[in-house]
């Protein structure tokens, strides 16, 4: 299986910061990672796919990059809906797998 | 707009099987894969398989022969069957439509089901 590591496991931030995740997978994946937000009691909700395309109605404060191992997702600027844990999720390869997570709170 | 519901019972005794079903509107289940995937409290989420609409069925081998999964186009809908379950298969479990790309957009609001005698 692709390992996917995420870092940090947590984030204290405050309102406007710009806040960066970054995620690290065992083997090359080229582009093929997903970005999700959870809200507690919530399915995730895809916000990049492919590594760097926003989702339609997704804002654009959120942004993706990389390709090969190493991704970043950024939020330009912190909004109090972003409160929320996000994951990665490599689809280059089954099974599917997802980063451990990163809890954003504000600070 | 694709929308998922998950159905099932949320108590299932040790040693049993789970059964979910996970029905689609807003678009038919032909030509696509369907997936499950489960989220135990607190942790990440994890898949455990998909099955395409006619009825291939890629899964986790972390599951190793438990899980098997299933499609009724005639109802849109498909299930997943996890047996011999113990306290470790509790957690909220998710239909999806796919996680590849932007299908990975569509997911069904989740179904706890808890592992009890």
């Amino acid at each position: 299986d692709i390992q996917m590591t995420q870092s940090p496991s947590s984030l204290s931030a405050s309102l406007g910061d710009r806040v960066t995740i970054t995620c690290q997978a065992s083997q090359d994946i080229s582009n093929y990672l997903n970005w999700y937000q959870q809200k507690p009691g919530k399915a995730p909700k895809l916000l990049i796919y492919g590594a760097s395309n926003l989702e339609t109605g997704v804002p654009s404060r959120f942004r993706g990059s990389g390709s090969g191992t190493d991704f970043t997702f950024t939020i330009s600027s912190l909004q109090p809906e972003d409160i929320a844990t996000y994951y990665c999720q490599q689809y280059h390869n089954l099974p599917h797998t997802f980063g451990q997570g990163t809890k954003l709170e504000i600070k | 707009q694709v929308q998922l519901q998950e159905s099932g019972p949320g108590l299932v005794k040790p040693s049993e099987t789970l059964s979910l079903t996970c029905t689609v509107s807003g678009g038919s289940i032909t030509a696509s894969f369907w997936t499950w995937i489960r989220q135990p409290a607190g942790k990440t989420p994890e898949w455990l398989g998909r099955v395409y609409s006619s009825g291939t069925i890629e899964h986790n081998p972390s599951l190793k022969s438990r899980v098997t999964m299933s499609v009724d186009m005639s109802k849109n809908q498909f299930s997943l069957n996890l047996k011999s379950v113990t306290a470790a298969d509790t957690a909220v479990y998710y239909c999806a439509k796919d996680l590849f790309a932007r299908s990975g957009a569509y997911w069904g609001q989740g179904i706890l089901v808890t592992v009890s005698s």
